[in-house]
């Protein structure tokens, strides 16, 4: 079947701190990779996608790496600012009749 | 933004009751999806729609239908809604085609949905 297993949180983090959200994820055939980002109060917005196997997905100075040998997809940010407090959410798609998400992760940056 | 617009935004309902709840869309989308969000289980599938009446169930389907007879309007009801029904519920929309599996799904913004 298909899944998504990401990294409980909460996390907190110092303003300008090396951010990593770990997503590890189970599908049959080769589906298309995601970050959703959701403020307060907000629906889902999508950060950052990846379709292929070493594609790279970026924005806002996020990025995470398709990695289909450890089956991962990452989010990773050099230096976070107190704005990118959200839920961060990874998600997998292997058709058009559904996304798969994980739990999402809370990030709290703090000054 | 894409042009989604759910309402009501939020609804305190009696156990029981009848809740229907509804999703429109402007960008003529051909796939509609009803989510709703947990703690700890992240967002489940309720009911999705690959076009005018044609809808199927999701992972969560128990104690809900959908209808959708225009391309624009996806509603969710809730036909004798229960406590465990309190949740926060998204609608989403998504094109289809030979890019449906990489293109986003774009989501509304919620309706926080209480029942007690």
């Amino acid at each position: 079947g298909n899944s998504v297993t990401q990294m409980e949180g909460p996390v907190t983090l110092s303003e300008e701190a090396f951010l990593t959200i770990n997503c590890t994820y189970t599908a049959t055939g080769y589906p298309s990779l995601f970050w959703y980002v959701q403020y307060p109060g907000e629906g889902l917005q999508l950060l950052l996608k990846a379709t292929k196997a070493d594609d790279k997905g970026s924005n806002k100075g996020f990025e995470a790496t398709y990695r289909k040998e450890t089956t991962s997809f990452h989010l990773e940010k050099g230096s976070v600012q107190v704005s990118d407090s959200a839920v961060y959410f990874c998600a997998l798609r292997t058709g058009a009749n559904n996304l798969f998400f994980g739990t999402g992760t809370r990030l709290t940056v703090i000054p | 933004d894409a042009g989604i617009t759910q309402s009501p935004r939020h609804k305190v309902t009696e156990t029981g009751t009848p809740v229907t709840l509804r999703c429109h869309q402007t960008e003529n989308h051909r796939y509609m999806y009803w989510y709703r969000q947990d703690p700890g289980h992240g967002l489940r599938l309720i009911h999705y729609s690959y076009g005018v009446k044609d809808t199927d169930k999701g992972e969560v389907s128990d104690g809900y239908s959908v209808s959708r007879s225009k391309t624009e309007d996806f509603l969710l009801t809730l036909e004798s809604a229960t406590s465990s029904q309190t949740s926060v519920y998204f609608c989403a929309i998504s094109e289809s085609g030979k890019g449906a599996l990489n293109t986003e799904a774009f989501f509304g913004q919620g309706t926080r949905l209480t029942v007690v």
